[in-house]
């Protein structure tokens, strides 16, 4: 079936040192979300790549869609302890099923 | 608006009997969402709705699940009869579109003892 992969699977950093997560697909994608859920919370949607090569920044986060359109990554810039939580990529192919992968989960130490 | 909600917040269950999740999805939203998540097995897509008719059930796990949307502004999640292996938090996602943002209720947790 289709399937996101998402690695690492966990990652414990000092404030102030980047982090980057990363999401593989093994077909061909339509567009790809990238979602944040904090402890004890619910998946937050941050924002959706649709293009090949797309770059996208909000403030510290820089997210990419690869050229193939089967590969995506998310890179956090000097983490702050506000950015504790899980980051989740979520593939959505032409059937229209958006497919969340593992999760990456940041802990940061101040 | 008032986002994604779902009802309860919390579920404690004896195994065997019957669950009942509700959902109401944001107004105006086409596509609703029904998701599991637990820590050994992430976030799973279980069936999803477009103009409340069912697109895909696949990911639902056996017949003891089951799930409508009778209206617009209305979805059930039901288990019968539900097993401690039932115990996960349950996620109500919907959006406007298949292909635009899922908004997420708060989700409901269910344990089943």
């Amino acid at each position: 079936g289709q399937q996101v992969m998402q690695i690492p699977q966990y990652q414990h950093v000092q404030e102030g040192e980047d982090f980057t997560t990363y999401c593989n697909s093994s077909t061909t994608l339509s567009n790809i979300q990238w979602y944040k859920q904090r402890p004890g919370g619910h998946p937050v949607f941050l924002i959706q790549l649709v293009k090949s090569g797309e770059v996208k920044k909000q403030k510290r986060l820089t997210f990419q869609f690869g050229e193939a359109k089967k590969n995506s990554s998310l890179h956090i810039t000097a983490t702050q302890t506000t950015d504790v939580g899980t980051y989740f990529c979520a593939g959505l192919w032409r059937g229209n099923k958006l497919v969340f992968g593992a999760g990456t989960i940041l802990r940061v130490k101040s | 608006d008032a986002g994604v909600i779902q009802s309860p917040r919390h579920e404690v269950t004896e195994m065997g009997q019957e669950v009942t999740l509700r959902c109401k999805p944001i107004s105006g939203h086409n596509s609703l969402f029904w998701y599991r998540q637990t820590m050994m097995r992430g976030l799973e897509l279980l069936i999803y709705f477009n103009n409340n008719v069912p697109i895909d059930d696949s990911g639902m796990p056996e017949d003891r699940f089951s799930a409508k949307m009778p209206n617009a502004s209305f979805s059930t999640l039901k288990i019968q009869p539900s097993e401690p292996r039932d115990s996960a938090v349950y996620f109500c996602a919907s959006s406007k579109l298949l292909n635009t943002e899922a908004f997420f209720g708060q989700g409901t947790r269910l344990t089943v003892v």
